[in-house]
């Protein structure tokens, strides 16, 4: 399985402002995924991210509030923007694996305040 | 679209007992169905997995059952451990993407 690593691993950020968040994978995935985790609960899938193309948005999603960049085929971006206290969240990213496997980073805890 | 229910949402056993945690899906052209681990304060961790052409599935202590005609899938976990305490989610494929069930904290006592 792929080794994915995430950075920041938390942050506490003030509301209205935004948090930019790193994904890098030690080889090289054609899709990659962004999750959030809310306190206690289960994973909901942001956006799927494929190398040279648009994030495709989940229902409840949109690329103003959440723009994601996948530059190559080891690394993506997660921005959230103008943040409120309702997104302190665990956002996650994860990889495919061979035929629909998906590996998870260590996720980033997001405090809003 | 594709809706995963998981019961129970949290479990409690003696060291050395079994555990089982159960999960329906609703779409029938689900063919994939992972289960994950997530211990506090990290990321997921796939444990294992199984194909909608198999029925079962084991890697030591724990197993997994899939009925495709009840559309519902099982972990079975025997002689737990207290290192098996987390939170166990269920999910299923659904066209590119995992729809994840709600979770499951098991706590194992010593």
């Amino acid at each position: 399985s792929a080794v994915i690593s995430q950075k920041p691993s938390r942050d506490i950020c003030q509301r209205g402002t935004s948090l930019t968040i790193q994904c890098q994978v030690d080889s090289q995935v054609t899709m990659m995924f962004w999750y959030r985790q809310q306190p206690g609960q289960s994973l909901t899938l942001i956006a799927t991210a494929n190398q040279g193309s648009e994030a495709t948005y989940e229902s409840g999603f949109v690329i103003d509030k959440f723009p994601i960049s996948r530059p190559n085929l080891t690394f993506s971006t997660l921005t959230v923007s103008n943040m409120s206290p309702e997104d302190s969240s665990i956002y996650l990213c994860s990889v495919d694996g061979q035929a629909d496997e998906q590996y998870f980073g260590p996720g980033t805890r997001l405090t809003v305040t | 679209g594709e809706n995963v229910e998981q019961h129970p949402s949290t479990l409690s056993v003696q060291e050395g007992d079994s555990a089982v945690i159960k999960c329906t899906y609703s779409d029938s052209a689900s063919n994939y169905f992972p289960w994950y681990k997530q211990e506090l304060g990290k990321g997921p961790q796939l444990i294992i997995d199984i194909r909608s052409n198999v029925g079962e599935k084991k890697d030591q202590r724990i197993a997994v059952t899939l009925n495709k005609t009840a559309k519902h899938f099982s972990l079975h976990i025997t002689e737990t451990q207290p290192e098996d305490s987390a939170v166990y989610f269920c999910a299923a494929s659904y066209t590119d993407k995992l729809i994840f069930g709600t979770g499951t904290r098991l706590q194992v006592f010593p």
